[in-house]
Order: structure tokens, then sequence, then C-alpha cells
């Protein structure tokens, strides 16, 4: 059963950069997409973007400008940098698998980010 | 991009059934959706993938009272008999060079 856990800090300042890394167990990190989704307090699911155990990307247009999404497959993680950020930014972030073409399969458990001073 | 449109709410009673809609935008009416389960403080948990055609296939341990459908433009999650536990925000997704969410619905076992 795959299992997939993020990590990182749950409070960022203002202006500066969000990093979380997610680390997938039970599975080998080829051949799917890994994907982040992040869902602000009380609101719906909103897709960041995917990397490909190849290292292609590919982003939402509405946060592509600061978003990176880089793949460790010696270690069977992934990780997200979100640059710049503000309070808009403060939100539940998910990694999540998918196939080619493909539904949300597996996803992680969620860790809280708060962008606060 | 396909836009997906989901009611806010649906409620219905405990042992009943209930059916909930995810509508894709005009020209996408042919794709492929998932369904999404997400109960309170919980992540999100995949429940089943629905073709145009009607025929779904379902995320492992999803229970059989849970089934899926398609008329047109319109994909289908039916839960019967419903339990306690069904009480949770559903979503829906789908995919063409990005992935796009529903607003989710909320449902609310009576």
């Amino acid at each position: 059963q795959v299992q997939l856990e993020e990590s990182g800090p749950g409070l960022v300042k203002p202006s500066e950069t969000l990093s979380l890394t997610c680390t997938v167990s039970g599975g080998s990190i080829s051949r799917y997409y890994w994907n982040w989704i992040r869902q602000p307090p009380g609101k719906g699911l909103e897709w960041i973007g995917y990397i490909y155990h190849s290292g292609s990307t590919n982003y939402n247009p509405s946060l592509k400008s600061r978003v990176t999404i880089s793949v460790d497959t010696s270690n069977n993680q992934f990780s997200l940098k979100l640059s710049s950020v503000t309070a808009a930014d403060t939100a539940v972030y998910y990694c999540a698998r998918s196939g080619y073409l493909a539904p949300l399969d597996y996803w992680g458990q969620g860790t809280l980010v708060t962008v606060s001073s | 991009q396909p836009v997906l449109t989901q009611s806010s709410s649906a409620s219905a009673s405990l042992g009943s059934s209930v059916k909930l809609t995810c509508t894709l935008s005009s020209g996408h009416s042919s794709y492929i959706i998932a369904w999404h389960q997400q109960q309170p403080g919980k992540a999100p948990r995949f429940l089943m993938k629905i073709e145009g055609s009607g025929t779904y296939s379902k995320g492992s341990g999803v229970p059989d009272r849970f089934s899926g459908s398609s008329s047109g433009a319109d994909r289908y999650l039916t839960i019967s008999n419903l339990q306690f536990e069904d009480e949770a925000d559903y979503y829906c997704e789908t995919w063409d060079s990005q992935k796009v969410f529903g607003g989710g619905t909320k449902l609310t076992v009576l």
C-alpha cells in the first residue's frame, strides 16, 4: 500500500519561501506523477502542480511564477517550494499520486502551513 | 480548461440514498472525472473515476454502497444506505493540461 507523508515548517514569514517534502513509501516513485494540492482553511482544493519521476513538471498557471517542484528518486521524495508567500498562501498542503491522464489515487495526510510574522 | 460545477450542499436521512452531481463545462462533456471524499479534519480519499459512458472504477476498499453513473455532461456519485460516517465534503476532479477540482458538496446525514 502506497503511503505519502508531508513534512516541513508549519510557520513561514511573509515574503519568504515555503518548503515542503513528501516522502513516498510502499512503492517506487518511478512511473507516476507526483502532485501538490492545497486547501485554505474552510475552502476547497487547489491543484498546485506535479512532477514526473523523470523530472518534467507542470504547474498551475496562477502559481507558476512562484512554484518549483523537484524530485529525489534515490530517496523516494519530491519537494515543493513556493516563493514570496503571503497570508493568502496559508493552507493545508497535500501531496498525492496520479498516473498519466488519471486521477489522484493516493493522498498524504496533509500539513498545515501558516504564513505569519 | 474544463470547469466542474457542484452544488454546495446536500442532505439525506440515515439509511436512505443520495445522488451527488458534478457537471462538466460546455465542450468537455466527454471528460473522465474522479470523486474524492473528505471527512471532517481528514485528507481527501479517492473514491472512483467515472467515464462519459458511465463506466466507473472504484478505489481500494471503497464500500459497495458507493456507485457512479453518467448522463451527458453530468457525472453522479450515488451513496446507498447512508451512514453517519458518509457525512463529508465530496469533490470531483478532472484533468487536461492541468488538474481541476469542483467547489465541493457538503453532505449532511440527518
